[in-house]
């Protein structure tokens, strides 16, 4: 059974420090998810990776992907307050799935 | 931008009562899902629909459960018998195909459903 850990489960943070958020999921998978979530709203799809060494960026937004350490990082340069939320990994089994399995979330807040 | 839209926002129900939740998928996606998430907790998935049948569910998608598509642009589930557990903001959720090519599964705003 697919598993996913995601750490820290919260994140106090300064505006205009770094930090990254770690995902790690127990077997091999076809595709690994980010996703914003604020309060009481909907799941904003924020990188979708699929490969080895697979690296995305967004603004101040880095997802990465090392399937044989079976890892993913997100990483926050320079926060600000407009980052606070919570934070979800997804992953995607192997063999046709569709089922997207979350971990339980990063909720970050960023300080001014 | 497309998106999935949902409705009620909110439903406030009595145990024992049915509920249905609504959902319009993108217009040309072809795989549609319900996750729930409880108050504070991971989100979960449910079931997952193609080709006017169910693809795969979880344990929790239990026979109180069933999706339809009536028609070519809703996609329902139906709760029968809600329970005080069933309180939970329900995702519909739909994505275009299984390629592996970035395939992004678009999520709708939820709906909240209070079961009292």
């Amino acid at each position: 059974e697919l598993k996913v850990e995601q750490n820290p489960l919260f994140l106090s943070m300064q505006e205009g420090k770094n930090y990254t958020i770690y995902c790690n999921y127990s077997t091999t998978s076809d595709r690994l998810y980010w996703y914003r979530q604020d309060p009481g709203k909907s799941l904003e799809s924020l990188f979708v990776l699929l490969s080895n060494g697979a690296v995305k960026q967004e603004g101040r937004l880095m997802a990465s992907l090392d399937t044989k350490a079976r890892l993913s990082t997100l990483h926050i340069t320079a926060a600000v307050h407009d980052l606070s939320a919570t934070y979800f990994c997804a992953v995607v089994t192997q063999g046709g799935s569709e089922k997207l399995v979350f971990g339980k979330g990063t909720k970050l807040t960023v300080n001014p | 931008e497309p998106e999935v839209t949902q409705t009620p926002s909110h439903q406030v129900t009595q145990m024992g009562q049915e509920v249905i939740l609504r959902c319009v998928p993108i217009s040309n996606h072809l795989y549609f899902y319900w996750y729930r998430q409880i108050l504070g907790q991971k989100v979960e998935f449910l079931v997952s629909f193609y080709n006017n049948e169910i693809s795969e569910k979880s344990e929790i998608f239990d026979d109180q459960f069933s999706v339809e598509r009536p028609d070519g642009s809703n996609f329902t589930l139906k709760i029968r018998s809600t329970k005080l557990e069933d309180s939970a903001m329900y995702f519909c959720a739909s994505s275009h195909g299984t390629d592996l090519s970035g395939n992004t599964i678009y999520f709708g705003e939820g709906s909240w459903l209070t079961v009292v």
